[in-house]
């Protein structure tokens, strides 16, 4: 079955700091996936995305991730944190044949320290 | 552009009555989807509507949850006899075709008293 798991609930990190947000899924094949990101009252937002070829993928806002299908995981990283990326990350899965399923993961609070 | 927009923005109800909420997705936009957000969870998958096919209703969690979208447009998610475990932000969102990036709208947050 289809499922995606984000392992870090919270997470907090000084300003300026490297960020790495995991996220490790479980699909039969290559799916489409995604990292969106909510920020306090407001709608989610994609940040990026990949569905085929160059599997370091570049998004909005400076953020990167990383497909690795040999550790089915697909990593959010951003080399220098600003304050205002304090938000709740998701990250998402994506069927990519037959029946649509979009699974979201449970998400990780990101918390920025001046 | 205009991005989707959901209304209320906020909703109180009693238990036991019925609500609608309604989406208004992007222009063009032939897929449209239905999430429930319940506090410190992630989100939840409820219906989605792609062009003229019939919808996808497997993750309706009861039959008191129905949906439908007229004119390949707007949407309207209905919840019949409201409990408070109802209580949620309901997401909705739209993307060009079926499997591309969504479009979310601000969300509906009911509250079930």
């Amino acid at each position: 079955a289809q499922s995606v798991t984000q392992p870090d609930i919270h997470i907090t990190v000084s300003e300026g700091a490297s960020l790495e947000l995991r996220c490790n899924y479980s699909y039969g094949a290559t799916p489409y996936l995604f990292w969106y990101v909510q920020s306090p009252g407001q709608g989610l937002q994609l940040l990026l995305k990949y569905f085929s070829g160059d599997t370091l993928v570049q998004g909005i806002k400076g953020f990167e991730a990383e497909f690795k299908r040999s550790q089915s995981s697909f990593n959010l990283r951003k080399p220098s944190v600003h304050w205002s990326d304090a938000a709740e990350y998701f990250c998402a899965v994506g069927s990519t044949s037959g029946t649509y399923k979009y699974i979201f993961g449970t998400g990780t609070r990101l918390k920025v320290l001046a | 552009g205009a991005g989707v927009s959901q209304s209320p923005s906020n909703k109180v109800t009693e238990k036991g009555k019925d609500v609608e909420l309604r989406c208004d997705p992007i222009s063009g936009h032939t897929a449209l989807y239905w999430y429930r957000q319940s506090l410190g969870q992630g989100l939840e998958f409820l219906i989605y509507f792609q062009g003229n096919s019939a919808p996808d209703k497997s993750g309706l969690p009861s039959d008191r949850f129905s949906a439908e979208r007229t004119g390949g447009s707007v949407s309207t998610l209905t919840i019949q006899r409201t409990q408070q475990e109802d209580s949620a932000v309901y997401l909705c969102a739209s993307s060009p075709i079926l499997q591309e990036t969504q479009y979310f709208g601000p969300g509906t947050r009911l509250l079930v008293l």
